[in-house]
């Protein structure tokens, strides 16, 4: 059974630092992995997805990257905001419908 | 462009009462899906569809109905509603599942 894990639950920064949330997974046959956004009360914002076959997947100051062979993908956020505060959540697709999503990493950026 | 429209945002049931929550989408996804969100954790599928006619059951369907008489909607159909089914739910679309998912911005529903 695919499980999909994310550590820190919770994460809390002052403005401008470079982070690293990570997501592990324990089934490495996987279709693509996708990184969400959600934001207190509102839905799923996707970020960024990345194919199996990539490594790695690029959008303004986020960085997403994929080993499948160690079950590990990170989400770097450079220079981080303020409104980068929301909860970040990663999720594996292994085909036939199946996403599998982690609890999620809760970030807090301090001004 | 409207994406996926979720109705209602706020819900109270009692126990025992029914409800459906309503789930359309303007993109002519032939994918639709069904998850819940509980606190502190990451969402379960309920209830899938692949198509107008088609619907099949994710990880967690006991105690929900689904129907996709079209293209456009998928409803999620509660009976009798049970405190466990405190959750918020979320319905997503796909043109592709290789390609992504959008979501709705969810249901909260309370049980008591």
């Amino acid at each position: 059974k695919q499980e999909v894990t994310q550590i820190p639950a919770a994460l809390s920064v002052p403005e401008g630092e470079n982070l690293v949330l990570n997501c592990s997974f324990t089934d490495s046959a996987i279709y693509n992995l996708q990184w969400f956004r959600q934001d207190p009360g509102k839905g799923l914002t996707s970020l960024l997805l990345i194919q199996s076959s990539q490594r790695e997947q690029t959008s303004g100051r986020l960085n997403a990257s994929l080993d499948k062979s160690s079950g590990r993908s990170t989400l770097y956020i450079a220079a981080s905001q303020p409104g980068d505060s929301a909860t970040y959540l990663c999720a594996v697709n292994r085909g036939a419908q199946k996403l599998v999503f982690g609890q999620g990493t809760r970030l807090t950026i301090n001004p | 462009n409207a994406g996926v429209t979720q109705t209602p945002k706020f819900r109270i049931l009692k126990i025992g009462q029914s409800m459906t929550l309503q789930c359309t989408q303007d993109m002519n996804h032939n994918y639709m899906y069904w998850y819940r969100q509980d606190p502190g954790m990451g969402l379960k599928l309920i209830y899938y569809s692949v198509g107008a006619g088609i619907t099949d059951k994710g990880e967690v369907p006991n105690g929900y109905n689904v129907s996709r008489s079209t293209t456009e909607d998928f409803p999620l159909r509660l009976e009798l509603a049970a405190p466990s089914q405190t959750s918020v739910y979320f319905c997503a679309s796909s043109m592709d599942p290789n390609y992504g998912y959008t979501f709705g911005s969810g249901t909260r529903l309370t049980v008591v």
